[in-house]
C-alpha cells in the first residue's frame, strides 16, 4: 500500500519553463512533507519541506504548495534548467519523523 | 569531514549468504535509518537507530537486522539472501528531531544477489 502517491512518473520541461510534480496523501497524521532531489549515482537530497501549518514555503526557485484538505502537495521548480534534471521524491513522516514514505518518483528532464 | 559514508558501493553476493553493509555518520548527527530503494522505485524505510537502539523499524523481516556503534557508524546486515534483495541500501544520518534539518543521504550500497 502505497502510502504517498507520486505523479507524473516522468516529466519533459524546456529550459525556462515551470516544472510542476504531485503528490497525495491519505493519513491525516503525517505532519512533515519534504521533497528529495536524486542524481544517477547519489542519494537523495533534501530540497525543501513544509508543515501543513503552512500552504505555501519558497526557497530560490523551489516552491512547495500545501493543500491540507485535499490531501495533497506539490513542488514547483520555477525557470526550470538542464541543471535540475534528475529524479524528485516527495516524502511523508509523521511526528518524530522516525519513517519517511516516499513516492515513487518523478524522473525530470529540463531540455536546452 | 561532512557527509554520510557508505561501503562498499558495490556488491555481489549470491543467494543464502550473508552480507553486511557499513555506514559512517555525518558528524554531530546521532540518528541513523536504513532503507532499501528497489530499482524506479522510492525508498522504503528498513529501520532506525538512535543511541544505539533501534527506535522503529518497516515491513521488513527479521533477517534484516542492525547495530549503531558509540561514534554513530552503523551497519545492516541482511541473512539468507534472496533474489528480491536486489537493491540499492541507503544510510540517512539525522538530528534527532529530523525536521529541521532532514536526512542526509550517502550514495548507497548497491547490492545484487545471484
Amino acid at each position: 500500500q502505497q502510502q504517498v502517491k507520486q505523479s507524473p512518473q516522468s516529466l519533459i520541461v524546456q529550459k525556462g519553463g515551470i516544472s510542476i510534480i504531485n503528490c497525495a496523501y491519505e493519513n491525516t497524521a503525517f505532519d512533515y512533507f519534504p521533497w528529495y532531489q536524486q542524481f544517477p549515482g547519489k542519494g537523495p537530497a533534501l530540497l525543501i519541506a513544509i508543515r501543513p501549518d503552512v500552504s505555501e514555503k519558497k526557497e530560490g526557485r523551489f516552491t512547495i504548495s500545501f493543500n491540507k484538505s485535499a490531501k495533497q502537495f506539490s513542488l514547483h521548480i520555477m525557470d526550470s534548467q538542464p541543471g535540475d534534471s534528475a529524479t524528485y521524491f516527495c516524502a511523508a513522516s509523521i511526528n518524530t519523523g522516525n519513517q519517511f514514505y516516499f513516492g515513487t518518483g518523478t524522473s525530470l528532464t529540463v531540455i536546452p | 569531514e561532512t557527509g554520510v559514508t557508505q561501503s562498499p558501493t558495490h556488491l555481489i553476493k549470491t543467494r543464502g549468504q550473508q552480507v553486511t553493509l557499513r555506514c559512517s555518520s555525518q558528524s554531530g548527527h546521532n540518528t541513523v535509518s536504513w532503507y532499501q530503494q528497489a530499482l524506479g522505485q522510492g525508498p522504503q524505510f528498513i529501520f532506525q537507530y538512535y543511541r544505539e537502539e533501534e527506535n522503529g523499524r518497516g515491513n521488513f523481516p527479521p533477517r534484516f537486522s542492525g547495530l549503531q556503534f558509540p561514534n554513530y557508524s552503523s551497519e545492516l546486515n541482511v541473512n539468507a539472501l534472496e533474489l528480491d534483495d536486489s537493491a540499492l541500501y541507503l544510510c540517512a544520518s539525522s538530528l534527532r528531531d529530523v525536521y529541521d534539518y532532514g536526512y542526509t543521504f550517502g550514495s548507497g550500497t548497491r547490492l545484487t544477489v545471484v
